[in-house]
């Protein structure tokens, strides 16, 4: 059974850059077949996958936050990154990362609440 | 983009109800569905997927089907752990999340 924990600032100023961490204990994310995602739910709204990415560095996106996302994988670390660029408040939400198995997730970190304000 | 929509948003219910939740699809989205149970300051618990598979160790009187767009969850005799929110995903096309339906004490 995977498990996961999410790690990073809980508070970013507006106009900068979020960076999280989830790392991966439990299984090695070289060894999975499957991919790695991030998902954030603001909050009383309901979650939002934001992209996922493959061990060996391949990764895909959701087409209304491409333009700010990038995800990365450090195997060695057994960790994978999300950042998420020129953040507003509208970025406020519980962060989560999750292990994508077949495109549905069945383990998921316990999340992180990251607040964006000044 | 897919669209997910899910009614009703808010359900009250009583223990030993029957509860249905329905999710439907802008989109053919096959089977491609998940269902998960959510409860405050938790991560979603997976509950279905492939529309129909019900996850090991969920219990029996948790059950979910498809016809067409329109996908069902269905809790048979309402407990009181299953007071929570559920929500639907899609998986055809990325992934979509719908916008939930709150199961609430009546």
């Amino acid at each position: 059974q995977q498990e996961l924990l999410e790690s990073g600032p809980r508070l970013v100023k507006p106009s900068e850059t979020l960076s999280l961490t989830c790392n991966v204990s439990n299984g090695s994310i070289s060894g999975s077949i499957y991919y790695w995602d991030w998902i954030r739910q603001a909050p009383g709204k309901a979650p939002q996958w934001i992209g996922s990415i493959y061990y060996r560095g391949s990764s895909f996106y959701n087409p209304s936050l491409k333009s700010r996302v990038t995800m990365s994988v450090d195997t060695s670390k057994n960790q994978f990154s999300l950042r998420l660029t020129s953040v507003t408040a509208a970025d406020t939400a519980v962060y989560y990362c999750a292990y994508d198995e077949n495109s549905y997730f069945r383990y998921w970190g316990p999340g992180m609440l990251v607040t964006v304000s000044s | 983009d897919i669209q997910m929509t899910q009614s009703p948003s808010t359900l009250s219910a009583s223990v030993g109800d029957r509860v249905t939740i329905t999710c439907r699809a802008s989109q053919n989205i096959r089977s491609w569905l998940a269902w998960y149970q959510q409860k405050p300051g938790k991560a979603p618990k997976l509950l279905v997927h492939e529309a129909s598979v019900l996850e090991n160790g969920i219990p029996s009187r948790f059950s979910a089907s498809a016809s067409g767009r329109e996908f069902t969850l269905t809790i048979s005799s309402l407990q009181p752990d299953d007071f929570a929110t559920y929500y639907c995903q899609q998986y055809n096309t990325f992934r979509t999340f719908g916008p939930g339906t709150k199961v609430e004490v009546k």
